[in-house]
């Protein structure tokens, strides 16, 4: 079956230093790949997406590529910021079928000042 | 336009009670799709509906069922609650018709506490 993992957290940045969250697949066929942030006591919020390999997502300065070679989805922001302070789940939409959405187990950041 | 909303926001039952939770779609949307997220993990994908059917289901017990309406809004019943089906439940829309570019959108949850 498909699957998602990310790297275990906490991570914990001071502002302004470089984030990247590692984010790795398995799936068949030809997944579209997700970044969602869950914010404490929140939903989920889409953060950024690709359909197809090679594509980036990009979205309030964060960005991630559709790397099908490595099965890589890695979620990376130049400049954090304290407001960035949230849980990051990657996760993959199954091609074909009834758009089954398999999550990753998420990435808690905290961004100190 | 509104969102995916969700009712209620927070909940509490005892062992053995069941519970239906509700979900309307973002406008447009015409699948709704409920997860179970518990405490520090990621969402688990409970089942889809689509044109008022279970298309797709995880791996959940039978406790849990659901149905779709002809509006598209939809309901999550969990019958026979047990300590461990305490989490945030998160219902997301989608729209078939726009082929499978269609993302996910999430409502807020309701969290089920089982005491």
């Amino acid at each position: 079956g498909n699957s998602v993992t990310q790297m275990e957290g906490p991570v914990t940045l001071s502002e302004e230093a470089f984030l990247t969250i590692n984010c790795t697949y398995t799936a068949t066929g030809y997944p579209s790949l997700f970044w969602y942030v869950q914010y404490p006591g929140e939903g989920l919020q889409l953060l950024l997406k690709a359909t197809k390999a090679d594509d980036k997502g990009s979205n309030k300065g964060f960005e991630a590529t559709y790397r099908k070679e490595t099965t890589s989805f890695h979620l990376e922001k130049g400049s954090v910021q304290v407001s960035d302070s949230a849980v990051y789940f990657c996760a993959l939409r199954e091609s074909g079928g009834y758009q089954k959405v398999t999550f990753g187990t998420g990435t808690k950041l905290q961004v100190i000042p | 336009d509104a969102g995916v909303t969700q009712s209620p926001t927070h909940l509490i039952k005892t062992r053995g009670q069941q519970v239906t939770l509700r979900c309307s779609p973002k406008s447009g949307h015409d699948t709704v799709s409920w997860y179970q997220q518990a405490l520090g993990q990621g969402p688990q994908f409970i089942f889809q509906y689509y044109e008022e059917e279970e298309r797709q289901r995880g791996n959940f017990p039978d406790r849990f069922s659901g149905h779709q309406f002809p509006n598209y809004s939809s309901e999550l019943n969990v019958n026979a609650l047990l300590l461990g089906d305490s989490a945030l439940y998160l219902c997301a829309s989608s729209s078939r018709q726009t082929h499978l570019g269609e993302t996910q959108y999430f409502g807020p949850g309701t969290r089920l506490l089982v005491l």
